[in-house]
């Protein structure tokens, strides 16, 4: 069974540039959730898909937006990069909507913006 | 709106001392409660989840947890500590507005040998 994948694993941007990052959600979820997790603090939700269509969000702005293909991988993107979204941004993928269960976490891609 | 607050930023512990992590919550029904630990570098690794039934829940690792309704509490409880305890601790809580859970500010554990 191959858990949740995550790339890159680190990434320096500037202000003003934008990024994408990528997750392979674990073998037979349907559901990807992405996390926001600024250095000391806890994970802070920003969205979910779920069949490809994005199943809630969190309190973030338009510039955070997301994909979700066939497979159930995931991108998320980030466009006008602020100071502020340097952080650790986690995926995690689940095998239904109703959360009632695990969530299965990457390891993260951790961004930095100068 | 669903909230959960950990009132200990840091706690120390000696190897093989008992181990209590808090956790209260603010929730409108019966909450999915969980417990996830992170290790330096690594991503989130479910302890235990609590849905209904038993208030006192069993996880890997030795841990465990009990539920407690009129403290609106979900604290996390190891006997004895082991030094790859070491790491930070999040309980978390799931939302019924749209299936997400929503994490606590986290607790980070130090374990003295």
């Amino acid at each position: 069974e191959t858990g949740v994948t995550q790339s890159p694993t680190h990434l320096i941007k500037t202000r003003g540039q934008q990024v994408t990052l990528r997750c392979s959600s674990q073998s037979g979820h349907n559901t990807v959730s992405w996390y926001q997790q600024a250095l000391g603090q806890g994970p802070q939700f920003i969205f979910q898909y779920y069949r490809e269509e994005e199943n809630g969000r969190g309190n973030f702005p338009p510039r955070f937006s997301g994909l979700q293909f066939p497979n159930y991988s995931s991108e998320l993107n980030v466009n006008a990069l602020e100071l502020d979204d340097s952080a650790l941004y986690l995926c995690a993928s689940s095998s239904s909507t109703g959360n009632t269960g695990e969530l299965f976490f990457g390891e993260g891609s951790r961004l930095t913006v100068l | 709106a669903q909230s959960v607050t950990q009132p200990d930023i840091h706690i120390t512990v000696s190897e093989g001392a008992s181990l209590e992590l808090r956790c209260n919550y603010s929730y409108g029904a019966t909450p999915y409660l969980f417990w996830y630990v992170q290790s330096p570098g690594q991503g989130l690794q479910l302890l235990l989840k609590y849905f209904s039934g038993d208030t006192l829940v069993q996880g890997i690792k030795g841990f465990e947890a009990e539920f407690k309704r009129s403290q609106s509490s979900f604290n996390l409880r190891k006997p004895s500590v082991h030094w790859s305890d070491a790491a930070e601790y999040f309980c978390a809580v799931e939302s019924t507005s749209y299936d997400k859970v929503i994490f606590g500010p986290g607790t980070s554990l130090s374990v003295i040998p």
